[in-house]
């Protein structure tokens, strides 16, 4: 079973603080996704990362894929309250001919107070 | 705009009663996916279709079964809800797959 450890699970912080999410496996991935998702909704992708030591913005967020493809790491500058949400990774690997499955982390709660 | 729908947004069952959601999709993609997720954990693959080609996770339970007639429609049937199967149930697309999945609402289902 592949693993994607995901951390901090819970995470909460002042409206203006800078955070780090982080995924790390033991297992190579041919792409990497984060996703955020909100109480009641589906996951939203936010990236997909694909090559080792890729970093990809979005705006106030940064997200850099590890040289070796095994770990990844979200970080929000200056987090705003509507950053609130649970982040999601989740790696891809091929599971049998053309077929991918993605592995998700437990995902990090994150509450950013005003 | 290309999107997947859910539907029923929210579904109440009685224990036992059969239920099926269903999933439809405009963006054309090849691979469909049904996921279960329970409160405050990660989304749990039940099983996907790449095509016509079913792949059944080797722990989904047998009491969930899944067609799907077209490209465009997936359908999800719990033959016996029981009530460890309230659940979120996600259905997502994809193409190419294991890039860029693209998820629904959602159906939140509820087992009385």
């Amino acid at each position: 079973t592949q693993l994607l450890e995901q951390s901090p699970q819970f995470l909460s912080i002042q409206e203006g603080e800078n955070l780090t999410v982080y995924c790390n496996s033991s297992s190579v991935f041919s792409s990497l996704q984060w996703y955020r998702q909100e109480p009641g909704e589906g996951p939203v992708l936010l990236v997909t990362v694909v090559t080792g030591g890729e970093v990809k913005k979005l705006k106030r967020l940064t997200f850099q894929f590890g040289d070796a493809r095994k770990d990844s790491s979200l970080h929000i500058t200056a987090a705003q309250p509507g950053d609130t949400g649970l982040y999601l990774c989740a790696g891809a690997r091929r599971s049998g001919g053309s077929n991918y499955k993605l592995t998700f982390g437990k995902g990090t709660l994150l509450t950013v107070n005003p | 705009d290309a999107m997947v729908i859910q539907n029923p947004r929210y579904q109440v069952t009685q224990f036992g009663k059969p239920v099926t959601l269903s999933c439809s999709q405009t963006l054309n993609h090849n691979v469909m996916y049904w996921y279960q997720q329970k409160s405050s954990q990660a989304p749990k693959l039940l099983f996907h279709y790449y095509d016509k080609d079913f792949n059944n996770e080797a722990d989904t339970p047998d009491n969930f079964q899944s067609r799907r007639p077209n490209t465009s429609f997936c359908f999800l049937d719990i033959r016996s809800p029981g009530l460890g199967d309230a659940a979120m149930y996600l259905c997502a697309t994809s193409s190419p797959p294991g890039i860029n999945e693209f998820f629904g609402p959602g159906t939140r289902l509820t087992v009385l």
